[in-house]
């Protein structure tokens, strides 16, 4: 069945660090979203890409969409600790099944 | 416009009871999705509901567990008989339309089996 794959699933970083985290499809995808969830808390939309190869950019965080449609990344430069979280990816594919990725848990260390 | 509304936030059940979670969708939001977060897991989709349907149960248990979205009032996930192995957090999230559209989630049940 389809499967969405997130590595690392845990990364510690220094402060200032970049970070970096993959999601990978088995299948293709229409779109791709990502979501931060904060230690006890609950997701939070972050962005959603839809075209293939798309980039877009918040602040210090910098997500791709992966040609193929198949594998998307998100990028954080420079982190600090308010980054503490995990980030899931989620992509929905052309039957308009909805997938979750299995998250990647970011620690910043001061 | 208020978010996502989950009650109640914290819900303790002794094995073989029932728990009952509510969630109330976004304003103008049709569109109910249920996930289950095992602590230090990610999320798994359970049920993704619209007024007075169920449209993809694929990840909901096949017993103890239901849900329903009635046409008026509160999404309900119902889980009988409660087990340890049930102990986890429910967050419920709301769209306006399409399932593909931005998920606007609540703060999320913490169901605790004693």
């Amino acid at each position: 069945g389809q499967q969405v794959m997130q590595i690392p699933q845990y990364q510690h970083v220094q402060e200032g660090e970049d970070f970096t985290t993959y999601c990978n499809s088995s299948t293709t995808l229409s779109n791709i979203q990502w979501y931060k969830q904060r230690p006890g808390g609950h997701p939070v939309f972050l962005i959603q890409l839809v075209k293939s190869g798309e980039v877009k950019k918040q602040k210090r965080l910098t997500f791709q969409f992966g040609e193929a449609k198949k594998n998307s990344s998100l990028h954080i430069t420079a982190t600090q600790t308010t980054d503490v979280g995990t980030y899931f990816c989620a992509g929905e594919d052309t039957g308009n099944q909805f997938y979750f990725g299995t998250g990647t848990s970011l620690t910043v260390i001061p | 416009n208020a978010g996502v509304m989950q009650n109640p936030r914290h819900l303790v059940r002794r094995r073989g009871q029932e728990a009952r979670l509510r969630c109330s969708p976004m304003k103008g939001h049709s569109h109910v999705y249920w996930y289950r977060q095992l602590p230090e897991e990610g999320l798994k989709f359970m049920v993704y509901l619209q007024k007075e349907n169920i449209i993809d149960e694929s990840g909901m248990p096949k017993e103890r567990f239901s849900a329903e979205f009635p046409k008026e009032g509160p999404s309900i996930l119902r889980i009988q008989q409660v087990v340890r192995g049930d102990s986890a957090a429910y967050f419920c999230a709301s769209s306006p339309a399409f399932r593909s559209d931005t998920q606007y989630f609540g703060p999320g049940t913490r169901l605790t089996v004693l």
